[in-house]
């Protein structure tokens, strides 16, 4: 069935960094979304890309779509303690179907 | 903050109990959603509902049964579970008419069966 493999799996980094992910598949989405997930909560929806090749922005956070419609990536700069969490892509296949990502669980060293 | 909401937040039961589960949505979404996170795994879609209809159901197990009565609330009743079935159930919502794919979710119910 269809994948969404998200790297890396896990990264530490110290704060001020800026803060690389990718998400990959085999297969074509037209919609991507990026989601933030702290422990015992819902994921959050941080950015929403609707076109190949969109570069979209969300404070220190951009993503892009992918012009092969098969990635997106997300870019965090200067990152901060609260930037701690799971980060997770999601892709829409047909009308209501979304496929999720395994996740990058981010840990920020103050 | 968030326009969806969820109870209980937790929740143990044994195999043999009933019990619902309860996704409310205050955003005017028309479309509902159930998904199952388990650890280490992605979330798995179970149900959707469009304008209280069931259009996606994903090969989930007859012990997980949804109700949709209203475009604002969705129900999943669970009954005769096994232990595997632990795990973070989330819901979600989103607004198709808007032209708009952005999904929005819940704090989730931690379920635990014994």
């Amino acid at each position: 069935g269809q994948q969404l493999n998200q790297s890396p799996q896990s990264m530490f980094i110290q704060e001020g960094e800026d803060v690389s992910m990718n998400c990959t598949s085999s297969s074509i989405f037209n919609t991507w979304l990026w989601y933030k997930q702290d422990p015992g909560e819902g994921p959050v929806l941080l950015i929403a890309l609707y076109k190949a090749g969109e570069l979209t922005s969300n404070g220190r956070l951009t993503a892009q779509f992918g012009i092969t419609r098969k990635d997106s990536f997300l870019n965090i700069s200067a990152s901060i303690p609260s930037d701690v969490g799971i980060y997770f892509c999601a892709g829409l296949t047909g009308t209501y179907k979304y496929i999720f990502g395994t996740g990058t669980r981010l840990k920020v060293l103050a | 903050e968030t326009g969806v909401t969820q109870t209980p937040r937790h929740l143990v039961m044994g195999m043999t109990n009933k019990k619902s589960l309860k996704c409310e949505q205050h955003l005017g979404h028309n479309a509902m959603y159930w998904y199952k996170q388990s650890a280490k795994k992605p979330l798995e879609l179970m149900f959707v509902y469009s304008l209280e209809e069931r259009v996606e159901n994903n090969s989930v197990p007859s012990r997980f049964s949804p109700e949709c009565p209203n475009s604002s609330h969705l129900f999943l009743h669970l009954h005769t579970l096994q232990p595997e079935d632990s795990a973070l159930y989330l819901c979600a919502s989103s607004d198709r008419d808007r032209g708009s794919y952005e999904q929005y979710f819940g704090p989730g119910t931690r379920l635990t069966v014994t």
